[in-house]
């Protein structure tokens, strides 16, 4: 089992609609958990973290964390075509607050 | 004004080639990294640095070496470059070794061994 996994893609999602993507990992003392947003040929840029069970959001964006079941999901509300690009799932290893492990993204296609 | 700075952008070297990427963040942060992202996209760190001391050090062959001369500047020296060795290489900073409030990457070096 990987680590951290994420379903690659691509998810097609119309214009306007609500894009859900999803993340499970394995580490059950992982405590941060992070999202990137990385458009093709460039640098992963922060999107949001989140730490605690429960919603985070940020504008359009909400994150979603369920430690009892290991996983963490970003929605993305009135999605825009510029929202289409990969996105990355980190989470620290538990046993050591210095380190990220990614998952390989989800690629997420908005349809105009 | 950029935050995170590598070159350069693209290198294209013949294998047993020795090479090196440079990284400068003026952001302040005391932590920097060294990732490589493969074709696969999968970001996997290298090295981490915090003000000048090595924190991470991943398993990667010795031929890649870091150097941090300050906690502004790291560098990435590869030895006897090899086919594998192509990849993105990104450099990135936080405010904190643990990189709490995530992390500001540079724009890459995408590199090609031939």
């Amino acid at each position: 089992q990987k680590e951290v996994e994420q379903n690659s893609g691509p998810l097609s999602v119309p214009e306007g609609a609500i894009a859900s993507l999803n993340c499970t990992y394995s580490d059950r003392g992982s405590q941060s958990f992070f999202w990137y947003r990385q458009y093709s040929g460039k640098s992963p840029e922060l999107i949001m973290f989140i730490y605690s069970n429960g919603d985070k959001e940020d504008g359009r964006f909400t994150a979603q964390l369920n430690k009892a079941s290991q996983y963490v999901s970003l929605l993305i509300r009135d999605s825009q075509p510029s929202d289409s690009a990969t996105y990355l799932c980190a989470v620290n290893k538990g046993d050591s607050n210095y380190q990220l492990i990614w998952g390989a993204g989800t690629k997420l296609i908005i349809k105009p | 004004d950029t935050a995170v700075s590598q070159t350069p952008k693209y290198l294209v070297t013949q294998m047993g080639n020795d090479k090196s990427i440079k990284c400068e963040q003026n952001l302040g942060h005391d932590t920097m990294y060294w990732y490589k992202q493969d074709s696969k996209k999968f970001l996997k760190i290298m090295f981490s640095y915090n003000n000048k001391e090595l924190i991470i050090n991943e398993t990667v062959p010795n031929r890649f070496s870091p150097k941090s001369p300050d906690k502004a500047h790291l560098n990435l020296h590869i030895n006897s470059l090899e086919l594998g060795d192509s990849a993105v290489y990104f450099c990135a900073s936080s405010q904190d070794r643990g990189g709490i409030y995530g992390y500001t990457f540079g724009s890459g070096t995408r590199l090609t061994v031939v």
